[in-house]
């Protein structure tokens, strides 16, 4: 199983928003609604920000939105704020009980 | 507070064998299903295991079948890992991850535990 694919870094100013994506194959992201999100900060667990496509666990905040079309997932940031710089990892069930991550994104607040 | 706690990490020979635990707190453990999730350092996730709220299923990554074991006791509101013929590339930090269900299919991992270090290294 590959990992899906996600750009390794993207940036953006205070307040801007910015688009993650994460494109997996049509044996996983594009055959489940199964695609979670998670945030890292450096030396920590990774946290859960997304999960179905597009919900929010309680106590994320509504900054974070996901979405997906066909095999590609994406997270928006939206006012993008300096607590945001972090890693980022999609992750989506790929069937027989199997779950594939993506690459990681690194977020940068400039 | 919902907790997951990881040990039993360490350095290890080309291979060895290693155990990890994972003891849960703050949460009613029979009802969850949990998995063990590792990042190689600097690098990406990788999801390893995972075993059912029972302990009567378990499933594996294709890296990692007939070479680890989970298991959990569900009496202690523990979870294991057991690592034998360990290679250079299991090296990497292992989490123990709670599923998040909605139904009867995971969903996400909703509680992480702080990891803990598999250096596989002669």
């Amino acid at each position: 199983q590959s990992a899906l694919t996600q750009p390794a870094s993207v940036s953006g100013s205070p307040g801007q928003s910015i688009t993650l994506s994460c494109t997996g194959t049509s044996s996983d992201v594009g055959s489940y609604n199964l695609v979670s999100w998670y945030q890292q900060h450096p030396g920590k667990a990774p946290k859960l920000m997304i999960y179905e496509d597009s919900k929010r666990p309680s106590g994320v905040s509504n900054r974070f939105s996901g979405s997906k079309s066909g095999n590609t997932a994406s997270l928006t940031i939206s006012g993008l704020q300096a607590e945001d710089e972090a890693d980022y990892y999609c992750c989506s069930y790929a069937g027989s009980r199997s779950y594939v991550f993506g690459t990681g994104t690194e977020v940068t607040v400039l | 507070e919902v907790q997951l706690l990881e040990s039993g990490g360490g350095l290890v020979q080309p291979g060895g064998s290693l155990r990890l635990s994972c003891a849960a707190s703050g949460f009613t453990f029979t009802y969850y299903a949990v998995s063990w999730v590792r990042q190689t350092p600097g690098k990406g996730l990788e999801w390893v295991s995972a075993i059912s709220s029972s302990g009567g299923n378990r499933y594996y990554a294709d890296s990692v079948r007939g070479r680890f074991t989970v298991s959990r006791d569900n009496s202690k509101n523990t979870l294991d890992l057991q690592m034998n013929s360990l290679r250079a590339e299991d090296t990497a930090i292992y989490y123990c991850a709670r599923e998040q269900k909605i139904d009867t299919t995971t969903v996400g991992f909703d509680i992480w535990g702080q990891g803990t270090m598999v250096t596989v290294s002669s």
